[in-house]
């Protein structure tokens, strides 16, 4: 049972480059986010979407896309990198059918913009 | 709005000695609270969550949480610390209702070093 798996795992950008991190989930998961973690900071919500072709502004959306064409998927774009975007991005899942709301992760998408 | 306060960046213990890690809270509503434990370089890891029911929650690695409604608190323990234990400590609270189901608010996490 793989999860919840991100793609890439590590990627290095010059300013204004552009690129899209992948997110899959094998749960069959309503709910997908995209949080970034920057040291001293925890985790900001950058998008979220709570089904199949729908998405909306999380804590930090800016410079930063998503879509959400297949449920099982969840695309975060980045259409022209910043070095402030440098940080590691996580993401996550859950059901609707868990009342708890417990998420689950990805082991990261480490990005580095020079 | 909620938002979670977690006091301490860095907590620093003895193998053996008790572990405690702050979490304060804020919530209009009751809440879902959460702890995750991250490793270096790797995702998040639940540890433990309270979802209402008992007030001490007891999670994986011996670790466990007490929900304190009048001090709006969630503080993390074990009472004895294990090298393995090293790692980073997430306190979070869960959104309420409608589109915020699920959005999990997260603290500034507690960096937890076991010193031999």
């Amino acid at each position: 049972n793989a999860g919840v798996t991100q793609t890439p795992k590590f990627r290095v950008l010059k300013t204004g480059q552009s690129m899209t991190l992948l997110c899959a989930q094998d749960m069959n998961h309503e709910y997908m986010y995209w949080y970034r973690q920057d040291p001293g900071m925890g985790l900001r919500l950058i998008h979220y979407s709570v089904g199949e072709g729908t998405t909306a502004k999380g804590e930090v959306p800016d410079g930063y896309n998503v879509s959400r064409l297949k449920k099982q998927n969840f695309l975060l774009g980045l259409e022209s990198a910043a070095p402030s975007q440098t940080s590691v991005y996580f993401c996550a899942s859950t059901s609707l059918g868990r009342n708890t709301g417990e998420l689950f992760f990805g082991e990261g998408s480490r990005l580095t913009v020079l | 709005a909620q938002s979670v306060t977690q006091l301490g960046s860095h907590v620093s213990v003895s193998e053996g000695a008790l572990v405690l890690l702050r979490c304060n809270y804020s919530s209009s509503v009751p809440p879902y609270l959460f702890w995750y434990v991250q490793y270096p370089n790797q995702g998040l890891q639940l540890l433990l969550k309270y979802t209402s029911a008992a007030t001490l929650v007891k999670g994986i690695n011996g670790f466990e949480a007490e929900f304190k409604k009048s001090e709006t608190s969630f503080h993390l323990t074990k009472p004895s610390a294990h090298m393995s234990d090293a790692a980073e400590y997430f306190c979070a609270v869960r959104g309420t209702g409608g589109t915020s189901y699920g959005k999990l608010t997260f603290g500034q996490g507690t960096i937890l070093t076991v010193h031999p």
